[in-house]
């Protein structure tokens, strides 16, 4: 099974607008870490927000917001007040308890419109 | 700079030839990771250092890749007889061991193209 699912691939958000990227896990750990990486079309991969299993708050950072639901094993990111420059790709990852590696879904390719 | 930086960014080899690449990761960070990444996929976990220390290597790296982390500080991925397969981004991130978070800084990547 996938560790990480991000079922769309491609999204358009007006800007200004606020979107949701979805992203579902899949784990049997209890302690895990989630998080979201914007990825340009120079290639950098940029960390945007984290979400600890054990955390009671949704994470926020400026303009992101992450909405965990851990019964349903989701980790949406928001984007508030879109901007052109979000155009990117996000991706959601995973890392399992104390592991050492990221477990990466596929990607939601994000085009805001003027 | 000083963010996690690759070089070279772009490679185009012919099949069957050698290439290498190297990251040099932010100065005060002991974790060192290689991920592939193939067009319209996610990142796919390769190797993770620990200083100089390979801790981990993933079924990926087939015995025609190898790593190396000689003094703890920059790293060097090798392909060795390179296959058309093997062309994809290959992206080096680190990481410090105290992070709370333990979030990824990720180099621009290298492009390798195999002809």
């Amino acid at each position: 099974a996938q560790k990480i699912t991000q079922t769309q691939p491609g999204m358009f958000v007006q800007e200004k607008e606020a979107v949701t990227l979805d992203c579902t896990y899949d784990t049997s750990d209890p302690s895990y870490g989630l998080f979201w990486y914007k990825q340009p079309s120079s290639g950098e991969m940029i960390f945007l927000i984290y979400q600890g299993s054990y955390d009671q708050q949704n994470a926020t950072e400026g303009r992101y917001s992450l909405n965990f639901q851990k019964a349903r094993k989701s980790a949406n990111l928001v984007i508030s007040a879109s901007q052109l420059g979000d155009s990117a790709m996000y991706f959601c990852a995973m890392r399992e308890g104390t592991g050492n590696q990221f477990y990466f879904g596929t990607g939601t390719s994000l085009t805001v419109i003027p | 700079d000083t963010g996690v930086s690759q070089d070279p960014r772009h490679k185009i080899t012919k099949r069957g030839q050698n290439v290498t690449f190297r990251c040099d990761p932010i100065s005060e960070h002991n974790r060192l990771y290689w991920y592939r990444q193939t067009l319209g996929q996610g990142p796919e976990f390769l190797t993770y250092f620990q200083n100089e220390a390979q801790l981990e290597k993933s079924r990926l790296l087939s015995d025609r890749f190898s790593a190396e982390r000689p003094k703890g500080s920059f790293s060097t991925l090798e392909i060795q007889r390179t296959e058309q397969g093997d062309s994809a981004m290959y992206l080096c991130a680190s990481s410090p061991s105290a992070a709370n978070t333990g979030e990824l800084f990720f180099g621009e990547g290298s492009r390798l193209t195999v002809l």
